[in-house]
């Protein structure tokens, strides 16, 4: 069975710039979170998508978007890029909420 | 708000020691918590899961305690090798799949 896979694992982008990251969960997998990870604020918790809906949200500003569609694949958007959103964006699935979550390799985003 | 600290941050121990690893958590009001590692420039694997119910978990050499009401777990690792240098992370799951994750420690095995 194929891992979480996100693409593009790395990207470069400027300041007022906008970024959209993809995520693929594991095939059976209706859950997908999204988590950024950052040397100073470690690993936090960004949003959470089951069955298409977003369930639970973490304290990020509102340029932090999300969705999930019905083959549960996610997609993660960034608007109006500032240098602190330079991170570690990671992707985790699981098969129903409780249950162990898998990670994905992350894409790592760099702000200029 | 619940905060998760891991102790130490960082530890280098020689090859075939036992070692422990300690999480401590501020809100016993979680649903499970999950032990990870990171390998550098990686994405997490997950080690083990434990329930909010179980007591611990246990994969191969790795073992998993919990402890709900003094807000704390350890993972315990028998016979180190020098594959087992990672950062490992503890996270407890508040529910909706919202993990809250330590800063993590450092394991340096040398051989």
């Amino acid at each position: 069975k194929a891992g979480v896979t996100q693409t593009p694992r790395y990207l470069i982008k400027t300041r007022g710039q906008q970024v959209t990251l993809s995520c693929s969960p594991i095939s059976g997998h209706r859950s997908v979170s999204w988590y950024q990870q950052t040397p100073g604020q470690g690993l936090q918790f960004l949003f959470e998508y089951f069955s298409e809906t977003q369930r639970n949200k973490g304290n990020f500003p509102g340029r932090f978007s999300g969705r999930q569609f019905s083959n549960s694949r996610s997609e993660m958007n960034v608007s109006t890029l500032e240098l602190g959103d330079s991170a570690l964006y990671l992707c985790a699935s699981s098969l129903q909420p409780g249950r162990l979550q898998f990670f994905g390799p992350g894409t790592r985003l760099t702000v200029l | 708000k619940q905060e998760v600290t891991q102790i130490p941050a960082a530890l280098s121990v020689p090859e075939g020691e036992n070692l422990v690893l300690n999480c401590s958590f501020t809100d016993s009001a979680i649903y499970n918590l999950q032990w990870f590692r990171q390998d550098p420039g990686k994405g997490l694997t997950s080690l083990l899961l434990i329930q909010s119910s179980q007591r611990e978990q246990t994969s191969g050499r790795l073992n998993a305690s919990l402890d709900k009401s003094s807000g704390r777990s350890t993972l315990y690792i028998a016979a180190s090798q020098p594959g087992d240098s990672a950062t490992y992370l503890c996270a407890v799951d508040e529910g909706a799949q919202k993990l809250v994750f330590g800063q993590g420690t450092r394991l340096t095995i040398n051989p």
